[in-house]
């Protein structure tokens, strides 16, 4: 089984404020890192599919920067929103299948 | 838009029931999806369907069985519930387009399932 971790395992900050959190694989035969945004009641969507190492992907706020070298992914959210509030997953491919972290829970605070 | 709709949000069954879980995609997706997610467990595979009849054990199949008679529909069967498969249960779809690793995966919104 590939070992996919996320940190922190949650996190509180204030609106407005800027906050990342970092997702680490085996750098080893990768393919992609995708990232998911879960929302509370909601489903799981997709945020970014990242392949090249130091690829930077951006999405309004969000945005996400890719070290396949050393098996790393970094997701920052500029001047957090209480809707940002939300799980978020990283997750890497597998044959078929994807491996998810266990996530980051960001709770933002107005 | 990509939708995943599964049959039922909140669901509550007695230990020992014969529970089935739908779940529908309507997008001509080749692969299908169950998981499992529990408090600091995170998303876990539990089956997966790659082409109609076909399916493959993931990584906590125990307990568990599925089905996918037509493209767009993956059931998954508890063939007798037990207490300890109280949890969420989310379906996936996706495409095999560019490549297998980079596919995403669309969910659905998940079936809260309580076995007393």
């Amino acid at each position: 089984i590939l070992n996919v971790e996320q940190s922190p395992q949650s996190l509180h900050v204030q609106e407005g404020d800027s906050t990342n959190f970092t997702c680490s694989f085996p750098s080893s035969n990768f393919y992609a890192l995708h990232w998911y945004r879960w929302e509370t009641a909601k489903s799981p969507e997709a945020l970014f599919v990242m392949t090249l190492n130091g690829d930077e992907k951006k999405k309004g706020r969000i945005s996400a920067t890719l070290n396949t070298k050393e098996g790393y992914s970094y997701l920052y959210i500029k001047g957090s929103q209480p809707e940002d509030s939300a799980t978020y997953l990283c997750a890497c491919p597998q044959g078929y299948k994807l491996t998810f972290g266990k996530g980051t829970l960001l709770t933002v605070n107005p | 838009d990509v939708k995943v709709t599964q049959s039922s949000r909140y669901l509550v069954k007695r230990t020992g029931e014969k529970v089935f879980l739908e779940c529908v995609q309507d997008m001509d997706h080749e692969n299908m999806f169950w998981y499992r997610q529990d408090p600091g467990l995170g998303l876990r595979l539990i089956y997966f369907s790659y082409d109609v009849k076909m399916k493959e054990k993931g990584d906590i199949p125990e307990g568990y069985s599925v089905s996918r008679e037509k493209k767009e529909r993956f059931s998954l069967i508890l063939e007798s519930a037990s207490t300890n498969q109280t949890s969420m249960y989310l379906c996936a779809s996706s495409p095999v387009t560019s490549g297998i690793p980079t596919d995403t995966q669309y969910f659905g919104p998940g079936t809260r399932l309580t076995v007393l």
